[in-house]
């Protein structure tokens, strides 16, 4: 079984500074997804980012990017020029690559997540 | 837009009582899923269903079960809800075979058993 672990509970920003956000997973599969989601207080789960563990190329999305390291099962979450709107709690979530059968069915595997606070 | 509706943002039982979560989507999506969050332990998969009246327990099924009767709706039923079962739940949908990427979630009901 997978096992996904945020060791932060809790992280905080100043304003337009910039965040980084750890997690470090488990698996004995060789490809597989990442993702790193955000809840805000409204709490509606929101997808920040995602990474194909066979793309070497760290993903980004605007200010947001990730370092993946496979070999050491490490995907951590870069939060540049912070603004207000970034404050929430934010998961770290793994999904096995669904197979010709598809019987994994997109089952998310959560981190216990990190509440992130940007102060202005 | 892809919509996932919970039947209830807040919601209090008393111990004893069966409890009803409904979920519903509208895109058609094969895949649903109850997760349950507490704090420090994050999001814990309950139960999901890969099509109507299908379902397979996930990490954490026990005191819980599922109905799944019409496509865009997925029920968690709590047979006689006690207070270790106060929790936020939350739904999820997503196509199967589609894009293999998005999980849509809906806001989720905050369930307090007393």
């Amino acid at each position: 079984a997978q096992t996904v672990t945020q060791s932060q509970p809790e992280m905080s920003v100043q304003e337009a500074e910039t965040v980084t956000l750890s997690c470090t997973y488990d698996t004995s599969e060789s490809d597989y997804y990442l993702f790193w989601y955000k809840q805000p207080p409204s709490r509606q789960m929101i997808l920040v980012i995602r990474q194909e563990a066979y793309k070497q190329q760290n993903a980004t999305e605007n200010r947001f990017s990730v370092n993946f390291q496979k070999a050491a099962k490490s995907f951590s979450l870069k939060i540049s020029d912070s603004q207000l709107g970034d404050a929430a709690m934010y998961f770290c979530a793994y999904r096995s690559r669904e197979n010709a059968g598809g019987t994994s069915y997109g089952k998310l595997t959560f981190g216990q997540g990190t509440i992130l606070t940007v102060h202005p | 837009d892809v919509k996932v509706t919970q039947s209830s943002r807040y919601l209090v039982k008393r111990t004893g009582e069966k409890v009803f979560l409904e979920c519903v989507q509208d895109m058609d999506h094969e895949n649903m899923f109850w997760y349950r969050q507490d704090p420090g332990l994050g999001l814990r998969l309950i139960y999901f269903s890969y099509d109507v009246k299908m379902k397979e327990k996930g990490d954490i099924p026990e005191g819980y079960s599922v109905s799944r009767e019409k496509k865009e709706r997925f029920s968690l039923i709590l047979e006689s809800a006690s207070t270790n079962q106060t929790s936020m739940y939350l739904c999820a949908s997503r196509p199967m075979g589609g894009i293999p990427y998005e999980q849509y979630f809906g806001p989720g009901t905050r369930l307090t058993v007393t």
